[in-house]
């Protein structure tokens, strides 16, 4: 069975300062991925960025990086340079065979 | 290019009423999924569809239906909607089902159930 843990409910962050939203997963799969997912206000799901679980170098996007801890099963996505734009709910979530799994979330909050 | 598109948007129904969610999607994407989303819950699994022609249960499918009409489309049905299934529905599209492929979401549909 995969869980996928997200231990912060919210988190907040000063416009342009740096924030990290923590990710913990289990899984019995051997090949599996992951993703964080965005959903703002207009409840859309939009993906930030994905890790391959073979893959020892962390996954970048623009503003948005991951630090992939495969031996402590950890996925945190680090938002650089934070915008008021990136207020919204964040999702980890984790892949197997046909199926994602995903967590709780975090809301973030971004302030002026 | 619509991607994934969910009607109705919003429904309110009265205990033991029924409805069909419905699920489109344009990507030629061979798997299709529905979620809930409940406040503290994240999203939770319904049922998949991995291809076209079969259908499988997720982490919640009690008291839910589905059929996956053809390629593009995915309805949910409530047969006898309680006020424990009020939730935000989204469905999701994927070329493949789970390991790499990313999920592409509808809108999502709030459903009330008084």
């Amino acid at each position: 069975a995969q869980t996928v843990t997200q231990s912060q409910p919210e988190m907040s962050v000063q416009e342009a300062e740096t924030v990290t939203l923590s990710c913990t997963y289990d899984t019995s799969e051997s090949d599996y991925y992951l993703f964080w997912y965005k959903q703002p206000p207009s409840r859309q799901m939009i993906l930030v960025i994905r890790q391959e679980a073979y893959k020892q170098q962390n996954a970048t996007e623009n503003r948005f990086s991951v630090n992939f801890q495969k031996a402590a099963k950890s996925f945190s996505l680090k938002i650089s340079d934070s915008q008021l734009g990136d207020a919204a709910m964040y999702f980890c979530a984790c892949s197997g065979t046909y199926k994602y799994i995903f967590g709780t979330g975090t809301r973030l909050k971004v302030l002026a | 290019n619509a991607g994934v598109t969910q009607t109705p948007k919003f429904q309110v129904l009265k205990t033991g009423q029924s409805m069909t969610l419905q699920c489109a999607q344009d990507m030629n994407h061979n798997s299709m999924y529905w979620y809930r989303q409940d406040p503290g819950m994240g999203l939770r699994l319904i049922y998949y569809s991995a291809s076209e022609g079969t259908t499988d249960k997720g982490e919640v499918p009690n008291g839910y239906n589905v059929s996956r009409l053809n390629k593009r489309e995915f309805s949910l049905r409530l047969e006898s909607a309680a006020p424990s299934q009020t939730s935000v529905y989204f469905c999701a599209s994927s070329e493949l089902a789970g390991g790499p492929n990313t999920q592409y979401f509808g809108p999502g549909t709030r459903l009330t159930v008084l």
